[in-house]
């Protein structure tokens, strides 16, 4: 399973762009690039996902290189709330009988953001 | 409904007792995860249970023994657990993937444990 590299911490002012770079240099062609944060002693809750094209939601946008071997999320306005311990993840799937598949998601070390006033 | 549902949230217990933890999800989900995690480090693979079939056991003692009674619901039975065996237990669940479609898992607030 590919594995992830992040930064162990970032600061950023309240109102700022927060952005949080991810390098997954061997991510095999399959294998999606997850983000995930976890606000203390809560379950991880999941932000975005992509495969190569660049994504966005209501939460946040993920910018994926060309070559798929890093990735940086970005939080375009970051809160106070935002603060947490973010994950970057490769899932890899894992075939199940009946031809399907599920995600296996393995976590990596994390980058905790701090945003500040 | 979009939550993952964990129960006991807190839980002591010695080290001679027996206990359960419960898991329950209703987003029709036939992927079921079991993590384990310990202060200040990244949520760790414990089991895997695919239409409620044990798939991935990450060479978990036997002292934790996982059951998936139905499509809905995961169990985590506890045995004679070790002090440091105490931890944040976090379930998750998700769809199938295809190639189309990858979709994300949905984890619960988890079980804080703590062995005695």
């Amino acid at each position: 399973d590919a594995k992830t590299t992040q930064p162990t911490s970032m600061d950023c002012a309240e109102g700022r762009a927060a952005n949080l770079p991810c390098n997954h240099s061997t991510i095999s062609g399959n294998e999606y690039v997850y983000w995930y944060r976890q606000i203390h002693s809560q379950g991880p809750q999941y932000i975005i996902h992509g495969l190569k094209n660049n994504e966005t939601n209501e939460m946040a946008s993920l910018i994926i290189t060309e070559d798929r071997k890093s990735s940086t999320l970005i939080l375009p306005h970051a809160t106070l709330r935002d603060t947490a311990v973010y994950y970057c993840i490769v899932c890899h799937p894992v075939p199940n009988a009946g031809g399907t598949s599920y995600g296996k998601l393995t976590f990596g070390q994390g980058t905790i953001l701090t945003v500040h006033p | 409904d979009t939550e993952v549902t964990q129960t006991p949230k807190h839980l002591v217990m010695g080290m001679t007792n027996k206990k359960s933890l419960k898991c329950e999800q209703h987003m029709g989900h036939r992927a079921m995860y079991w993590y384990k995690q310990k202060a200040k480090k990244p949520p760790e693979l414990m089991f895997v249970y695919s239409y409620e079939k044990l798939s991935i056991n990450e060479s978990v003692p036997s002292r934790f023994s996982p059951e998936c009674p139905n499509s809905s619901l995961l169990n985590l039975h506890l045995h004679a657990l070790q002090p440091e065996d105490s931890a944040l237990y976090l379930c998750a669940s998700s769809h199938r993937i295809t190639r189309q479609i990858n979709t994300e898992a949905f984890f619960g607030q988890g079980t804080r444990l703590t062995v005695v």
